[in-house]
């Protein structure tokens, strides 16, 4: 199982783009990257997956380099209500595995 | 389309009683796991079920048990109840999609342990 590490916790103003990135030095040929964000007492929610390169939605852009070592979650213009913990998860291809989940990203957001 | 279902939403309970979660998963996912989320140790995986049979386990004690019925909905039964098993239980189901296949989270179950 590949391991993530992010960073504990962000602030960032409303209206500000933010970057989370995770580390995932093993990731293997065949796992994809996920995030989730998760509110409390509530369930994550999913964001976004990737493999390589570049992949955009309507709430969030991930960004994935070549040696695929990291990834970076972007939030364009955070709101209040974007102030939640991001996951990032390496999954496999396979989808059987025990999903682990790291400590997460708390991410403040500040009027 | 409905979303993951889970019951009850809270529960206390105290110490050495049993208790019976329930999750109620997408219409057509087969897949349910279930993790038990604290803030000492996060969200941790408990066990995965398949069509009815358990796939994966998570590093838990055997007072953790799981089933998964024919319509694919899943119990989880925690046995023996001790303090430290007051958490967020949170069951996860998960579709058909490009790449691994992506987990839809229920609400949770709040359970209090006195």
């Amino acid at each position: 199982l590949a391991k993530t590490t992010q960073p504990i916790s962000m602030d960032s103003y409303e209206g500000q783009e933010v970057n989370i990135t995770c580390s995932h030095n093993n990731i293997a040929t065949n796992d994809y990257i996920t995030w989730y964000q998760q509110f409390p007492s509530q369930g994550p929610r999913f964001i976004i997956q990737g493999y390589k390169t570049k992949v955009t939605n309507e709430v969030a852009s991930l960004f994935i380099p070549a040696d695929r070592k990291s990834s970076t979650l972007s939030l364009p213009r955070v709101s209040l209500s974007d102030t939640a913990v991001y996951y990032c998860l390496v999954e496999n291809s396979g989808g059987y595995q025990k999903v682990t989940f790291g400590t997460g990203t708390k991410l403040q957001v500040i009027p | 389309k409905a979303g993951v279902t889970q019951t009850p939403r809270y529960l206390i309970k105290t110490r050495g009683q049993q208790v019976t979660l329930s999750c109620s998963p997408i219409s057509g996912h087969r897949s349910v796991s279930w993790y038990q989320q604290t803030p000492g140790q996060g969200l941790q995986f408990l066990f995965e079920y398949f069509s009815e049979t358990q796939r994966n386990k998570g590093n838990f004690p055997g007072r953790f048990s799981g089933r998964q019925f024919s319509n694919s909905r899943s119990e989880m039964n925690v046995s023996t109840l001790e303090l430290g098993d007051s958490a967020l239980y949170l069951c996860a189901t998960r579709g058909q999609r490009e790449g691994p296949d992506t987990q839809y989270f229920g609400p949770g179950t709040r359970l209090t342990v006195l």
